[in-house]
């Protein structure tokens, strides 16, 4: 089964500094890649997806991930954030197998952006 | 108007009580889901359904049931609520492998 891991429970950055937001996942069969973002009290919105084609993508506000398929990683990017970047971002997988394409998510990534 | 919406945003209950979340959507989607958001735990799919006929337990499906009495809507039942089940409660839609979910703004559920 698949599952995903989002390497930091927290991460504190300074206002327009560089953002990483790591996740790595596990699965046997391809795959398909998204990175959400929850703002405080609402719901989930997606940043980006990779299906497939060129490994990088662009996604809403700035973000941008990487699939390394050697190292079954799709980590979350950005270059420099803004205080209304904090939330909470989570990685999910979906693959062509036993998950009948369910989305499985990681734990959650808290970005806290400071001023 | 949202596409998917979930009634009702907040509710506090207490232990034992049954209670039903609701959820209706206007995206024309098939597939209905619904998930608990703990913090800490992310997010973990407690029911999924394909079509009005096809209703599949998810991860974390003890203690909880569903009714999908349309394409456009899928309740979610807790039929004796315990504190554990105190969470954010969340509906979605999609369309299938390799698209996304689209998700509700979430009810959050206190039981006491």
């Amino acid at each position: 089964a698949q599952s995903v891991t989002q390497l930091d429970s927290q991460v504190p950055v300074f206002e327009e500094a560089p953002v990483e937001l790591r996740c790595n996942y596990s699965s046997s069969v391809s795959v398909y890649l998204f990175w959400y973002v929850q703002y405080p009290n609402q719901g989930l919105q997606l940043l980006l997806k990779y299906l497939s084609g060129s490994t990088l993508v662009k996604g809403i506000n700035g973000f941008e991930a990487e699939f390394n398929k050697s190292q079954t990683s799709f980590h979350l990017r950005k270059p420099s954030v803004h205080i209304s970047d904090t939330a909470e971002y989570f990685c999910a997988v979906s693959d062509l197998g036993g998950s009948q394409g369910n989305l499985i998510f990681g734990k959650g990534t808290k970005l806290s952006v400071k001023p | 108007d949202a596409d998917v919406t979930q009634t009702p945003r907040n509710r506090i209950t207490k232990t034992g009580k049954r209670i039903m979340l609701e959820c209706s959507q206007t995206k024309g989607h098939d597939r209905m889901y619904w998930y608990r958001q703990d913090p800490g735990l992310g997010l973990r799919l407690i029911y999924y359904s394909f079509d009005v006929k096809d209703i599949n337990k998810g991860e974390i499906s003890d203690g909880y049931s569903v009714s999908r009495q349309a394409q456009a809507k899928f309740s979610l039942s807790l039929e004796s609520a315990i504190p554990n089940q105190t969470a954010l409660y969340f509906c979605a839609t999609g369309t299938g492998w390799g698209t996304e979910a689209f998700f509700g703004q979430g009810t959050r559920l206190t039981v006491v």
